[in-house]
């Protein structure tokens, strides 16, 4: 059975300051998603990681993806307040779905 | 970009009742649908897999008789929770896959179902 850990679950950082959050899953698969949500709201797709070693970008996000370690990181860098949200990684299944880690609730203070 | 519709955003239903919600998928055809729960500062839990024209595919621990899903159409599932109680309170949220274009998964904006 895919498990997918996400940690650390909570996270409370001072803005400016860099953080990564760790996911690690058990079964292979090809498929690793980066998603963030807003209290209240649904996910806003942020990275889809395809392939071994494959790194994204997006504004002062970035994700990278290693296959073999079964391990993708978001890293955070100089975070400012409006990053606050709960990030979830999710890992792809053959049959289309995805199984979704625990979440991190990050909270960016001034 | 492709974008899936759930209506409605919020209900809130007294005990016994039954309620239904839609996933549309606006601009491209879903052959399959996935139907997640989301309980307070919870993950999303996948519940069941919505397949057009066929029986729906439930993951272990939920009940079929008690979610009904349909997928009458390749634009539209519908969740149903019958004769709902308030431990079925919770965020409900689809998907759907756009395999003609992208293969992106677009997820809805959620319903929020509350049971008095």
């Amino acid at each position: 059975e895919l498990k997918v850990e996400q940690n650390p679950l909570f996270l409370s950082m001072q803005e400016g300051k860099n953080y990564t959050i760790y996911c690690n899953y058990s079964t292979t698969s090809d498929r690793l998603y980066w998603y963030r949500q807003d209290p209240g709201k649904s996910l806003e797709s942020l990275f889809v990681l395809l392939s071994n070693g494959a790194v994204k970008q997006e504004g002062r996000l970035m994700a990278s993806l290693d296959t073999k370690a079964r391990l993708s990181t978001l890293h955070i860098t100089a975070a400012v307040h409006d990053l606050s949200a709960t990030y979830f990684c999710a890992v792809g299944r053959n049959n289309n779905d995805m199984r979704f880690g625990a979440g991190t609730r990050l909270t960016v203070k001034p | 970009g492709a974008v899936v519709s759930q209506h409605p955003s919020w209900v809130i239903c007294k005990s016994g009742t039954s309620v239904k919600i839609e996933c549309r998928s606006l601009d491209f055809q879903a052959t399959t649908m996935f139907w997640y729960r989301q309980f307070p500062k919870q993950s999303l839990m996948l519940m069941a897999t919505s397949n057009e024209g066929s029986k729906a595919t439930y993951e272990q621990g939920v009940e079929k008789d008690k979610f009904l899903i349909n997928h009458a159409s390749l634009t539209l599932s519908t969740l149903t929770v019958t004769s709902a109680h308030p431990e079925d309170s919770s965020f409900y949220i689809c998907s759907a896959r756009d395999l003609q274009n992208t293969g992106e998964l677009f997820f809805g904006e959620g319903s929020r179902l509350t049971v008095l």
